[in-house]
């Protein structure tokens, strides 16, 4: 199994630029999760779908951010515009069932928003 | 407001010593807790957990303690390994929810 596969996993935009991660998560999981990490904050979950439906997108800071899972093998999250703020690692984790206690996390994109 | 806290963003152990990682929570519903470990340039991956009815879970070199009275849990780890330096993530997820809170990580340095 390759694991939950992020792209890219490096970024460097422009403040104001639109950015959009990428997730495919482990096949069979049926719940897919965002996170963010910062040195501050540390990883902050951002939402989480489940069957392909947003369950909880109460961490999303603010409208800029829009996250989809169009169908079982794919996520995306979206920043418009960014900004230098968003700067962090972004995270995709999958895990087979809701409430399972493992998250099988992607390596991440490191976004530099400038 | 960090509900999951842990206070030592670092920690440096002898190779052959415990390494005793700790965190505290705020929220009195939380009901599950891991820990996961993640090296540099790789996302997080899972430890060890315990649920609230317990207040000790082991796997090998690995121990986490829960005091719920004191909203508080640890990670020991004996002996410690220099292939144990990674960074530390705590997490939470409340009743009824699969929601996982994480903390802001401990960097714990084994120092051969």
């Amino acid at each position: 199994d390759a694991g939950v596969i992020q792209s890219p996993r490096h970024e460097v935009t422009e403040m104001g630029q639109e950015v959009t991660l990428r997730c495919k998560p482990i096949s069979g999981h049926n719940s897919l999760f965002w996170y963010r990490q910062t040195m501050m904050r540390g990883l902050e979950l951002l939402i989480y779908f489940n069957n392909n439906v947003p369950i909880d997108d109460s961490g999303m800071p603010e409208d800029r951010f829009s996250a989809k899972m169009p169908n079982a093998s794919f996520s995306t999250l979206k920043i418009q515009p960014s900004e230098p703020r968003d700067s962090a690692v972004y995270f995709c984790a999958s895990s087979l069932a809701e409430g399972s206690e493992k998250l099988f996390f992607g390596s991440g994109t490191q976004l530099s928003v400038l | 407001d960090q509900q999951v806290k842990q206070n030592s963003p670092s920690l440096s152990v002898q190779e052959g010593r415990i390494s005793i990682l700790n965190c505290d929570y705020t929220n009195s519903m939380f009901d599950y807790f891991l820990w996961y470990k993640k090296y540099p340039a790789e996302g997080p991956t899972f430890l060890i957990s315990i649920s609230s009815i317990k207040d000790k879970n082991e796997d090998g070199r690995f121990t986490v303690f829960l005091n719920k009275s004191a909203k508080h849990l640890s990670l020991h780890i004996v002996p410690s390994q220099p292939g144990d330096s990674a960074v530390y993530f705590c997490a939470a997820r409340g009743s009824g929810t699969y929601k996982y809170i994480f903390g802001t990580g401990t960097r714990l340095k084994v120092l051969a």
